[in-house]
Formats: C-alpha cells, sequence, structure tokens
C-alpha cells in the first residue's frame, strides 16, 4: 500500500546528475515527501525531505512538482558512491500515528 | 556523529532458539524501530517503541517480542526461532516531532535460522 511510485532502476554515468523520478499522485495537502537511500548491506540513510518548496542539502536537490502530485530527487554530480537503491516515501496514517512504507524503490547504478 | 548500533553484524541460530537482537542509540531519541528486509518485500515493521517501557505493535509482530528498559537500547527478542525469521533485521531512531520521519538506522543484522 505504498503511496509512491518509482522506476525499479536507472543509470548514469558517474559525473553526472542522476535525476530520480517519482510519483506521488495521492499525497494529501500536509504530507511531506521523504528520500532514503540504502548502500548494499548498510541501513538506509535519510537524504532529504520536502512539502511545497524545492529543497538542496549537501546530499541532493529535491524538486517537487506545483501540483505535489511528482517529485525528483537530483544528485547533481554522482560519483561511484552513490550507487544504491533510493526510496521515495509519503507516510501513512497509522493508528494514531503515522508510518513510513518503503516500496521497492529505483536501483541507481553510476557507470564509471 | 550520530549512531545506530547493532550489536551483531552476522548471527546464526538453529531452529527454536530464544534470539536477543540488540541496539542502541546514542542520540536521546525518544523512538526506536525494529524492522525485517527481505527481498521483494521490502522493510516491514515489527514493533516500535515510543518511550522506555512502551510498545507498539507494527505490521507482522507475530514471533517476535520487544524490550525498552532503557532509553538508548531497544531489545528486538524471537522467543522460539523458526526458519521463516531468516532475514535482515534494521533497528531505527528518530526524535519526536510533528512532520519528523528523520529515522536513524543502523548497519543491520543477518539473521540466519538453520
Amino acid at each position: 500500500d505504498a503511496k509512491t511510485t518509482q522506476p525499479p532502476s536507472m543509470d548514469c554515468a558517474e559525473g553526472r546528475a542522476a535525476n530520480l523520478p517519482c510519483n506521488h499522485s495521492t499525497i494529501s495537502g500536509n504530507e511531506y515527501v521523504y528520500w532514503y537511500r540504502q548502500i548494499h548491506s548498510q541501513g538506509p540513510q535519510y537524504i532529504i525531505h520536502g512539502l511545497k518548496n524545492n529543497e538542496t542539502n549537501e546530499m541532493a536537490s529535491l524538486i517537487i512538482t506545483e501540483d505535489r502530485k511528482s517529485s525528483t530527487l537530483i544528485l547533481p554530480h554522482a560519483t561511484l558512491r552513490d550507487t544504491a537503491v533510493y526510496y521515495c516515501i509519503v507516510r501513512v496514517p497509522w493508528d494514531s500515528s503515522y508510518k513510513l512504507i518503503f516500496g521497492s524503490g529505483t536501483r541507481l547504478l553510476v557507470r564509471p | 556523529d550520530v549512531k545506530v548500533t547493532q550489536s551483531s553484524r552476522y548471527l546464526v541460530k538453529r531452529t527454536g532458539e530464544k534470539v536477543f537482537l540488540e541496539c542502541v542509540q546514542d542520540m536521546d531519541h525518544e523512538n526506536m524501530f525494529w524492522y525485517r528486509q527481505d527481498p521483494g518485500l521490502g522493510l516491514r515493521l515489527i514493533y516500535f517503541s515510543y518511550d522506555v517501557k512502551m510498545k507498539e505493535k507494527g505490521d507482522i509482530p507475530e514471533g517476535y517480542s520487544v524490550s525498552r528498559e532503557k532509553k538508548e537500547r531497544f531489545s528486538l527478542i524471537l522467543e522460539s526461532a523458526s526458519t521463516n525469521q531468516t532475514s535482515m533485521y534494521l533497528c531505527a531512531s528518530k526524535s519526536t516531532g510533528r512532520s519528523n520521519e528523520k529515522l536513524f538506522f543502523g548497519s543491520g543484522t543477518q539473521l540466519s535460522v538453520l
């Protein structure tokens, strides 16, 4: 019952920008979009999150469309160490709180 | 640097054994979580705790229990391990806050039940 849709895999060349798309057409008005990544044999790592405005931090940029039905995670200069599974997540109500549902994500391969 | 530490990276146990998986965080977080990750099934929430001595069932609590006696430590217990509990187990923590879903994960424990 994940609320997001991502392509199963992508690749890009080292040094180029990696643009990872995500559809979240049923997102409600006050829900944030979260991005995590999981490098092989490690736990998931938080990257960035946003509500309406575009966000940037030391790891990535997040572009959210005006209608909030989709977003794109941008790794401006991908390196080999960015090879990982990237998860786009919208939290869902659960009991009196919320939970994150990690779907299958996008497997990004950065080529030398 | 913030840290979530899981006591074992790899663990091999026999069917029927009682198994303890330990997790410690040094960020003074109120909330702690146990997930398991299996190929094709993603991460599934087993149990979580939002305070000391408090626990809530996740999506797949059957066959598991948890203990949170101290704020920094959250233990997952397999009362009688079975082969279908062979999996990667991930512990996570986060602070309390509206719209805060910034989870910090440990490196995981790969458990094999023979």
